[in-house]
């Protein structure tokens, strides 16, 4: 069956550090994977988007990687603060279908 | 600039009684149009989506309904609502093909008594 698996423990980490949080999928072809972030009692906003040709984008402090062979894509945030505190959603892409969204991974960032 | 309206922001409402959520775009022409619901801690949930105005597709069987009467406002109905419709309501709109950023409203948050 197909799957979108995103860490269901939140993540906790000191200001400053590096987030990196995990999105990993089964039996998709993704042709694009797209970044989320949303905050409590909130709608999703988009962040990043990369197409399954591209290794690494970047945006200000975020980076996002996708590694089609391991089915993998990871979103780092650099030099965190509280305020990137918040549930962060991967989505994926597949030609002729709609996007699908994973269930979203909660960051913690303490000063 | 484009912005995206929901209403009610909150609303409870008895099992049985009827439902109507409306969503406007404004600074666009043509959106493709999406109604997702979350539950919570879970991922959101394709109800509905729409390509241009009266066309409709239903992801999900359920007393749910979706209309699309003018190009910029999508309404999700229900004649009779069940404890489980209960959740976070999302409508979001994406310009083109499929597969780009999509824009999300503020949310309706629903509970069924």
């Amino acid at each position: 069956s197909q799957k979108i698996e995103q860490n269901s423990e939140a993540l906790n980490i000191q200001e400053g550090k590096t987030a990196t949080l995990t999105c990993n999928y089964t039996n998709y072809s993704p042709a694009y994977l797209q970044w989320y972030r949303q905050d409590p009692g909130r709608g999703p906003v988009f962040l990043l988007l990369i197409r399954e040709n591209e290794k690494e984008k970047r945006k200000e402090r975020l980076k996002v990687t996708f590694d089609t062979t391991l089915k993998q894509s990871l979103f780092h945030i650099t030099a965190s603060q509280p305020a990137d505190s918040a549930t962060y959603l991967c989505a994926l892409w597949e030609y002729g279908n709609k996007l699908v969204f994973g269930a979203g991974t909660i960051l913690r960032v303490k000063s | 600039s484009q912005t995206i309206h929901q209403w009610p922001a909150t609303l409870v409402q008895p099992v049985g009684s009827p439902l109507s959520l409306e969503c406007t775009v404004e600074g666009t022409s043509n959106p493709n149009l999406y109604w997702y619901r979350q539950a919570a801690g879970r991922g959101l949930q394709l109800l509905f989506y729409s390509v241009g105005i009266g066309q409709i597709s239903s992801e999900v069987p359920q007393n749910l309904s979706a209309s699309r009467p003018q190009d910029r406002q999508f309404i999700l109905s229900s004649k009779k609502l069940l404890l489980s419709d209960s959740g976070f309501y999302l409508c979001a709109w994406e310009q083109g093909s499929g597969g780009n950023e999509q824009f999300f409203g503020p949310g309706t948050r629903l509970t069924v008594l």
